[in-house]
């Protein structure tokens, strides 16, 4: 089984839909559930941080962690072609190692 | 401006020519990291530096050198470059713990 596995798309969707992006893992010691964004020609950036579970809200983005099922989602609500970017989940364990854990990254496309 | 700097951004060359990717971050982080992203296999990590002169393996190290001789610079050295390390590369770097890391702007490297 994978440690981290997040489908690549690429998804398209029409400017205001509503997005969900996922991510499952394996590894139970992951405790730091993070979401960073890349666009085209650029280095990722951090988008979303959370390390409970349960849901997390900054403006129209909704990260949200299930530590039961393992499962991590993004939500974009009114998503703007400005969104348009690859999105990836990341992951850290609790103390001891600092090293960062993505997914392959889905890339999202929104249609004006 | 806090940020991250690699240099060269494109670089084409040949197999077996030496060559250094430099990399400079201006916001005093102790954690630097290398990362190389391809095509359906994501980012992964090379190697990492949690402080001057005290750096370590990643994922995928083989063909690669790195130093810490100063905190602000990380350079990524291939001694002899071989076609299979063509990819994108990033550098990295982040305050401790490391749940937020900012990168550079890539260095896309092809050999021929």
């Amino acid at each position: 089984q994978k440690e981290v596995e997040q489908d690549p798309g690429p998804l398209s969707v029409p400017e205001g839909a509503i997005v969900s992006l996922n991510c499952t893992y394996s590894n139970s010691a992951f405790q730091y559930f993070m979401w960073y964004r890349q666009y085209s020609r650029k280095g990722p950036e951090l988008l979303m941080y959370t390390y409970s579970s349960g849901n997390k809200e900054d403006g129209r983005f909704t990260a949200q962690v299930d530590k039961s099922s393992k499962y991590i989602s993004l939500f974009i609500r009114d998503s703007q072609p400005s969104d348009s970017a690859t999105y990836l989940c990341a992951f850290r364990n609790q103390g001891g190692s600092e090293k960062l854990v993505f997914g392959k990254g889905t890339k999202l496309t929104v249609n004006p | 401006e806090a940020q991250v700097t690699q240099n060269p951004r494109y670089l084409i060359t040949v197999t077996g020519k030496k060559l250094t990717v430099t990399c400079s971050q201006n916001m005093n982080h102790e954690y630097m990291s290398w990362y190389r992203q391809d095509p359906g296999l994501g980012l992964r990590q090379i190697y990492y530096s949690m402080n001057v002169e005290v750096t370590d393996k990643g994922d995928v190290p083989e063909g690669y050198k790195v130093s810490r001789k100063e905190k602000r610079n990380f350079p990524l050295i291939l001694e002899s470059p071989s076609p299979n390390q063509t990819s994108l590369y990033f550098c990295a770097s982040s305050r401790l713990p490391t749940y937020e890391q900012y990168f550079g702007p890539g260095t896309r490297l092809t050999v021929t």
